[in-house]
């Protein structure tokens, strides 16, 4: 079983749109999670960094852990086709140098 | 400020041959990552460098896989020899570790391997 579960897609939604993004892990020891955008041929960059339970909002974006259900969600707003990218969750633990990455959702947001 | 690079962006090479990677942090980043992202897939970590020191290179194969971080700046990563099921994107990654705080990972573009 991977660390991390994450529906690969894609998702194809139209302009405006709410999008929600999800991860599921099985360890309870991560303690910190991340959400990463990856455009094509391009690095990972970090959107979102939230520390244990609760919610986190930055503009467009909403970052929301739930940890007794091990579930992690990113909600983004008013959806724009410069969001086409490869939604990667990512979550470390104590050791959190040590990031574990879920396969990425691919999200195509149609003008 | 300037971001993690890395080069080359792409490498083409044959089974066999040999092939190294370079990467140079964000200054000031103690820590380094390489990671191997496989199509569709997430990074996964290959090494972790605290400065100089490998801290953990548990998914590294041995084998074939070195990697370098002279004087805790800069690194190659190199394969010898090259196999089919090493084309990947190879990632270097950079963070600022304290012992009373931490930070995210951040990125380059990648080398994108293709061995035919």
């Amino acid at each position: 079983q991977k660390e991390v579960e994450q529906d690969p897609g894609p998702l194809s939604v139209p302009e405006g749109a709410i999008v929600s993004l999800n991860c599921t892990y099985s360890n309870s020891a991560f303690q910190y999670f991340m959400w990463y955008r990856q455009y094509s041929r391009k690095g990972p960059e970090l959107l979102m960094y939230t520390y244990s339970s609760g919610n986190k909002e930055d503009g467009r974006f909403t970052a929301q852990v739930d940890k007794s259900s091990k579930y992690i969600s990113l909600f983004i707003r008013d959806s724009q086709p410069s969001d086409s990218a490869t939604y990667l969750c990512a979550l470390g633990g104590n050791n959190f140098n040590k990031f574990y990455f879920g396969s990425g959702t691919k999200l195509n947001v149609k003008p | 400020e300037a971001g993690v690079v890395q080069s080359p962006r792409y490498k083409i090479i044959e089974k066999k041959q040999p092939v190294a990677f370079w990467c140079n942090p964000i200054s000031g980043h103690n820590t380094l990552y390489w990671y191997r992202q496989n199509l569709g897939q997430g990074p996964e970590l290959l090494i972790r460098y605290e400065n100089e020191e490998a801290v953990d290179d548990s998914q590294l194969p041995k084998d074939r896989f070195s990697a370098e971080r002279l004087k805790g700046v800069d690194s190659t990563l190199k394969i010898q020899p090259a196999e089919l099921g090493d084309s990947a994107v190879y990632l270097c990654a950079s963070s600022l570790v304290r012992s009373s705080s931490t930070d995210t990972q951040y990125f380059g573009p990648g080398t994108r391997l293709t061995v035919l």
